[in-house]
């Protein structure tokens, strides 16, 4: 167990719903980050936020939204989803900010099917 | 830019032999490297990183790599294979003069072990 939590498990929705994923990071790490894991795509980096603030910001969709609340938990906001959204989406928690090599620790992930 | 190539999308070995997975990056200047392990159905987890110290790493569940600058290799090995050992595994870079240590992941060897 990383100590990282994601609700839910599974999601199961429609095209063009939206959806919200939700990630609590271990006790103390103040960086959040957000990943999609896809056959066809393997492991991509979507965005990162350390401590409130977007530190980072990789190949995420205009679609796609995320936060991070003051009591450190994020939330990453689908909508107007799409057949190819259909993925395993991670997060991952480390102790800074991601500016120098930090462990990661992978929540168990949201596997989300869009039909 | 920071990139990494896994060769062989599956590896297959027999209980007690050894593992050998490959990865090779490209990176514009000495690099931070890890390997991940993902079992089903979970995230991942750190096997072991490289930051610049020892070239030889050690990591856990008798798994190590070592980084060979000249070949821009960082190749995961074990001596001898457990049916435990099955499970995916990702090689990830990251480049630290690109300004961001956000890892760049291959696109994972799944391990098979026979009995």
């Amino acid at each position: 167990d990383s100590g990282v939590t994601q609700t839910p498990k599974h999601l199961i929705t429609a095209t063009g719903q939206r959806v919200t994923l939700r990630c609590s990071p271990r006790s103390g790490d103040l960086s959040v980050y957000w990943y999609q894991q896809s056959l066809d795509q393997g492991l991509q980096f979507l965005i990162q936020y350390y401590n409130g603030e977007e530190r980072a910001k990789g190949n995420i969709l205009e679609r796609f939204s995320a936060q991070q609340f003051p009591d450190l938990h994020s939330e990453l906001n689908l909508s107007s989803l799409e057949l190819g959204d259909s993925a395993l989406y991670f997060c991952a928690s480390s102790r800074t900010g991601g500016r120098v090599a930090d462990t990661q620790y992978f929540g168990p992930g949201t596997r989300l099917t869009v039909l | 830019a920071q990139s990494v190539t896994q060769l062989g999308s599956h590896v297959s070995v027999s209980e007690g032999a050894l593992v050998l997975l490959r990865c090779n990056y490209s990176s514009s200047v000495p690099p931070y490297l890890f390997w991940y392990v993902q079992y089903p159905n979970q995230g991942l987890q750190l096997l072991l990183k490289y930051t610049s110290a020892a070239t030889l790493v050690k990591g856990i569940n008798g798994f190590e790599a070592e980084f060979k600058k000249s070949e821009t290799s960082f190749h995961l090995t074990k001596p001898s294979a457990h049916m435990s050992d099955a499970a995916e595994y990702f090689c990830a870079v990251s480049d630290p003069a690109g300004g961001s240590y956000i890892p760049t992941f291959g696109r994972g060897t799944s391990l098979i072990v026979h009995p």
